[in-house]
């Protein structure tokens, strides 16, 4: 049953355009994330935030800008897309932050970047 | 430096057989050692995890076998079934950095 809700699920853009991606939990968790699935299937975490407020945010390019309401939401926006953005955004959450390894991900904001 | 490496890469078994996935990983504080498994087009899914008190965690015919000196563990698909076939990332995490990380993945495919 789905929990960690993501929109869109598909998105076509070309090289420039800005994009974002919603996330929202509803397990009343405290901790949530944005990772990238590249075409090889690897997993790379990209921000962490925890009851809203930033915690991990890995070397990732300035375009990528995270965003928080509350600890349910938690939104990425992308200035100015680039060919290599494409992959699939994946938003995770756990109970808290030491429960790090017992995530749970939604279904995923697959973007392509013509 | 990775912290968690993952064997093999791919991994073919027929049906029935006991399919092997290897993790090792290198800082000795991490405390917690689960297994993803994820579906064509489905998101990861948390498995089976277990914790260093242990050193053999079930769950039907999920098996992970836990080796805290030479810092490795593996999951163990007994009775391999045709809807197995998935990706299955092994990961480490623990409270000193309260960071997860993940290996590379292991695609295996049962075939009837």
């Amino acid at each position: 049953e789905t929990a960690v809700f993501q929109t869109p699920n598909y998105h076509v853009t070309q090289v420039g355009n800005e994009v974002s991606f919603n996330c929202k939990q509803t397990l009343g968790h405290d901790t949530m994330y944005w990772y990238k699935q590249d075409s090889k299937k690897l997993l790379k975490i990209m921000f962490s935030y925890n009851n809203k407020q930033l915690i991990v945010n890995e070397t990732v390019p300035r375009r990528f800008s995270p965003q928080s309401s509350d600890k349910a939401h938690l939104n990425l926006r992308i200035k100015s897309v680039e060919p290599e953005d494409s992959a699939v955004y994946l938003c995770a959450s756990s109970s808290d932050w030491a429960n790090t390894g017992q995530l749970y991900f939604g279904e995923g904001s697959k973007l392509t970047v013509l | 430096q990775q912290q968690v490496r993952q064997s093999p890469q791919s991994l073919t078994v027929w049906e029935g057989e006991t399919a092997i996935l290897n993790c090792s990983y290198e800082d000795s504080t991490f405390d917690y050692f689960p297994w993803y498994h994820q579906f064509p087009g489905e998101s990861p899914a948390l498995l089976i995890a277990i914790r260093p008190v242990s050193n053999k965690k079930e769950d039907g015919r999920f098996t992970i076998f836990f080796n805290k000196r030479e810092k490795k563990f593996s999951l163990h698909i007994a009775d391999s079934q045709p809807g197995d076939s998935a990706t299955y990332f092994c990961a480490a995490s623990g409270n000193s950095n309260n960071r997860i990380f993940f290996g590379d993945g292991t695609q295996l495919v049962v075939k009837p």
